[in-house]
């Protein structure tokens, strides 16, 4: 059965600073991945998709990486600001011939102005 | 595009009452997703459509919850009879095609059951 962890499970950085959030799953057999962020009280808003056979995806400040040999990804926000504190999930899909979905918990960021 | 739509934002009722949330997806998109996310159990997939048709109803808890696709601009996620345990935060979310594509989700239900 896959399993998703992300830690920390929070995280708080001053406004400007270069950051690394970490998502780690167990079964390298996935289909692909996308990391999401919450506001709270507020649905999911999505980020980045790599597909199983990307390396990584970027979009304007924001960088997903995958490496499915060391179960990891990785999603780099460069100069952060205030307005990207939020909580960010990543999410796999299994490629077996059901797809299976499994969110991480999460890693809820603060940035501090 | 108004996005994915759900309503009502919040439901508050008793125990034993049938709740019904209801969910437009993104006009286009073939697929469509009802999760529930919870303190203890994170965000949960209960069930998908592919093309109004169920595919993997598998994480749907128990009888008591039911969800219909009668058209592709409408799913409803029914629960009778509810129970307190059955309180959460309903996200319907929709995608082009299945899980190769992003999904894009609605604001979310926030079901208090009494």
């Amino acid at each position: 059965k896959q399993e998703v962890t992300q830690i920390p499970a929070a995280l708080s950085v001053p406004e400007g600073e270069n950051l690394v959030l970490n998502c780690s799953f167990t079964d390298s057999a996935i289909y692909n991945l996308q990391w999401f962020r919450q506001d709270p009280g507020k649905g999911l808003t999505s980020l980045l998709l790599i597909q199983s056979s990307q390396r990584e995806q970027t979009s304007g400040r924001l960088n997903a990486s995958l490496d499915k040999s060391s179960g990891r990804s990785t999603l780099y926000i460069a100069a952060s600001q205030p307005g990207d504190s939020a909580t960010y999930l990543c999410a796999l899909i299994s490629s077996g011939s059901a797809r299976q979905l499994t969110f991480g918990s999460g890693t809820q960021l603060t940035v501090l102005p | 595009d108004a996005g994915v739509i759900q309503s009502p934002r919040h439901e508050v009722t008793e125990m034993g009452q049938e709740v019904t949330l209801r969910c437009k997806p993104i006009s286009g998109h073939n697929s469509l997703f009802w999760y529930r996310q919870t303190m203890m159990r994170g965000l949960e997939l209960l069930i998908y459509f592919n093309n109004n048709v169920p595919i993997d109803d598998s994480g749907m808890p128990e009888d008591r919850f039911s969800a219909k696709m009668p058209n592709a601009s409408f799913s409803t996620l029914k629960i009778q009879p509810s129970e307190p345990r059955d309180s959460a935060v309903y996200f319907c979310a929709s995608s082009r095609d299945g899980f190769y594509n992003e999904q894009f989700f609605g604001p979310g239900t926030r079901l208090t059951v009494l």
